[in-house]
């Protein structure tokens, strides 16, 4: 079975512009979860989507977006990047929403923003 | 409110000894669930081991086993016989089951192994 794949891998971008990542989850699985790593925060959680509908978001401000499609793909979007987002954005799927659910990451995608 | 803490910030082991990586927690869900996640300088987070909050035995899997010790809220990692793959960062995290609630980070412990 496939893993989760997230694209682009790396992205570079100035500040202002906005990015779009993009999130195919394991085959099966309905549920997508987004989290920002950086050096100084650590792992955060971002949001995350079942079924089309986002059932859980973090502290992030609206520039933070994200979305599920019917096939269980995501796409996160962030708008005026800032300096401060440069991280690595991960991805999980899991098979539901349940604690007792593992999440299985992806890869990531790393972003710098000069 | 849920946390997730993880104070040692390296370890330092020899090849094929054992290494106990230590997590504490707390939360107020009487179900949850714990996770300990294995990251290489790639950055892929791989899942490792699983233990519920209601489980008797202590979760192993391979080379992994988790100490879980509920009253203490406590849940390190031990691992057997070290390998020089090892060595990564290793997270404990947790996710409580009222609605909303999201999978925790500690902030992670470096292992690394050496020969």
């Amino acid at each position: 079975k496939a893993g989760v794949t997230q694209t682009p891998r790396y992205l570079i971008k100035t500040r202002g512009q906005q990015v779009t990542l993009s999130c195919s989850p394991i085959s099966g699985h309905r549920s997508v979860s987004w989290y920002q790593q950086t050096p100084g925060q650590g792992l955060q959680f971002l949001f995350e989507y079942f079924s089309e509908t986002q059932r859980n978001k973090g502290n992030f401000p609206g520039r933070f977006s994200g979305r599920q499609f019917s096939n269980s793909r995501s796409e996160m979007n962030v708008s005026t990047l800032e300096l401060g987002d440069s991280a690595l954005y991960l991805c999980a799927s899991s098979v539901g929403q349940g604690y007792y659910n593992e999440q299985f990451f992806g890869p990531g995608t790393r972003l710098t923003v000069l | 409110a849920q946390k997730i803490t993880q104070t040692q910030p390296g370890m330092f082991v020899q090849e094929k000894e054992a290494v106990t990586l230590d997590c504490t927690y707390d939360t107020s869900d009487p179900s949850y669930g714990l996770f300990w996640y294995k990251q290489p300088s790639s950055g892929e987070m791989i899942f490792l081991i699983y233990q519920g909050s209601y489980d008797q035995q202590n979760a192993t899997e391979g080379r992994y086993s988790l100490n879980f010790q509920k009253a203490r809220k406590s849940a390190n990692l031990v691992i057997s016989a070290s390998q020089l793959g090892d060595s990564a960062m290793y997270f404990c995290a947790m996710r409580g089951n009222q609605a909303g609630t999201a999978l925790i980070f500690g902030k992670g412990t470096t292992l690394s192994v050496s020969s």
